[in-house]
This record gives C-alpha cells, structure tokens and sequence, in this order.
C-alpha cells in the first residue's frame, strides 16, 4: 500500500519562474493539503483540496494555486518565484470523514537561485 | 485563531534517558493536538494523535504524550531514548472542520539529539 508520494524530490528555479508540483494521495484518501517548510521552521498550511475544490487556504498569496484531479492526485503551482519560496513543499493526504490524521509525503525540495 | 509553542529548540540528552518535549497551544475552541517527527531529508511521521478520551496518549516508538487542558499543554516523554530517536520533533493542532481535520498548525519543532 503506497503512501503519499510526491515529485520532483528536487528542482532548482530561476527567480520569476513558474513551478508545478505534484502529488498523489495515500490509497483511499480524499483529501490533500500542502504545506510550505522554509528552513529551521515548522511547516505552514498553503490550501486544502476536497471533491477537487479549494475548502481552505492559509496566509499565502495569489501565486499560489492548486488543483485536484478526480482521481485525488494534487498540483501545486507557484508563478513568479521569489528567493523567499525555497523551501520543503509536503504533501498530506487524509480522510475526509471519521477525524483521520493527516500522512505526509517525503517533500519536494525547491530551491531558488 | 490557534498557536502552538514549542518550548525548547534544541534538546541534548544520553541514551537510556528519559526525555520530555515541552508543547503549549493556544486555541478559543476545542483542538485536536498531535506529535510528529520528522528525520532528515523525509517528511513527517505521526508519532501519536489526541482527539478526545483519556488524556494520556501512547503513540509509536515509545512515546506517549499528556494532554493537560488547564495547562494547554500536550508534552511528550519517553522513558528511555535511543540513537535512533535523534530527529525533529512537531508539535500540531488542528480543529474539526465538518467532521474531519482542518490544517494543521505547527509549532517550530524540537531538535532531539541523543548522545551516546
């Protein structure tokens, strides 16, 4: 039974670039969020995706967006990179009933040069 | 809004130590509140989770954690810990939203160093 799984694990941009990540949910698993981890911090909640609609979004700003596809698997897309988005961007998927917790991936390691 | 704190940032500690993580949270309304670890270069793994029920929860590994509701606190100990156990440690809460978990708010974790 796979777990979140997400990729690149790696990518180095350019400021101004675009960026898409991507990510596939735990088996079973309807529910996706996205987290951004800067360096020596906890990470911080960017959206929530459920029956392929934003149902949450945190303080981050129009640049990010996202996107769930029918069968769960989610993007992350950053326009016009600054120097301040590297970061780990992690992947949680969950159940959307029952208060099940939320399963991280291993993250996608974006660096800004 | 909510807030976790998460007391020390770094903790240095023997193998075959007990060893405690200090979590304080901030909430107007009832939260779930959770333990993860990450390793290095991997994302997060849930060590324990408090939903509701008895305030002493035990997870993996070991580790258990006490939810003090007067105190707003959510500390986990491990009687005894290991090498292996040397890892970033987050502390979490989340509200119910609709009948399942809303974000996760994370405090800025704990670096455990375990020393032989």
């Amino acid at each position: 039974d796979a777990g979140v799984t997400q990729s690149p694990t790696h990518l180095i941009k350019t400021r101004g670039q675009q960026v898409t990540l991507r990510c596939s949910p735990k088996s079973g698993h309807d529910t996706v969020s996205w987290y951004q981890q800067a360096l020596g911090q906890g990470p911080q909640f960017i959206f929530q995706y459920y029956e392929e609609e934003e149902r949450q979004r945190g303080n981050f700003p129009d640049r990010f967006s996202g996107h769930q596809y029918p069968n769960y698997s989610s993007e992350l897309n950053v326009n016009a990179l600054l120097l301040g988005d590297s970061a780990l961007y992690l992947c949680a998927s969950s159940l959307s009933r029952g208060n099940q917790p939320q399963h991280f991936g291993d993250g996608t390691r974006l660096s800004i040069l | 809004a909510q807030s976790v704190t998460q007391l020390d940032s770094q903790v240095p500690v023997f193998e075959e130590a007990p060893v405690e993580l200090r979590c304080n949270y901030s909430s107007s309304v009832s939260v779930y509140l959770f333990w993860y670890v990450q390793y290095p270069n991997q994302g997060l793994q849930l060590l324990l989770k408090y939903l509701s029920g008895s305030t002493l929860v035990k997870g993996i590994n070991g580790f258990e954690a006490e939810f003090n509701k007067s105190q707003t606190s959510f500390h986990l100990r491990k009687p005894s810990v290991h090498i292996s156990d040397t890892a970033e440690y987050f502390c979490a809460v989340s509200v119910d939203y609709g009948g399942s978990q809303g974000n996760l708010i994370f405090g800025k974790g704990t670096k455990l160093s375990v020393k032989p």
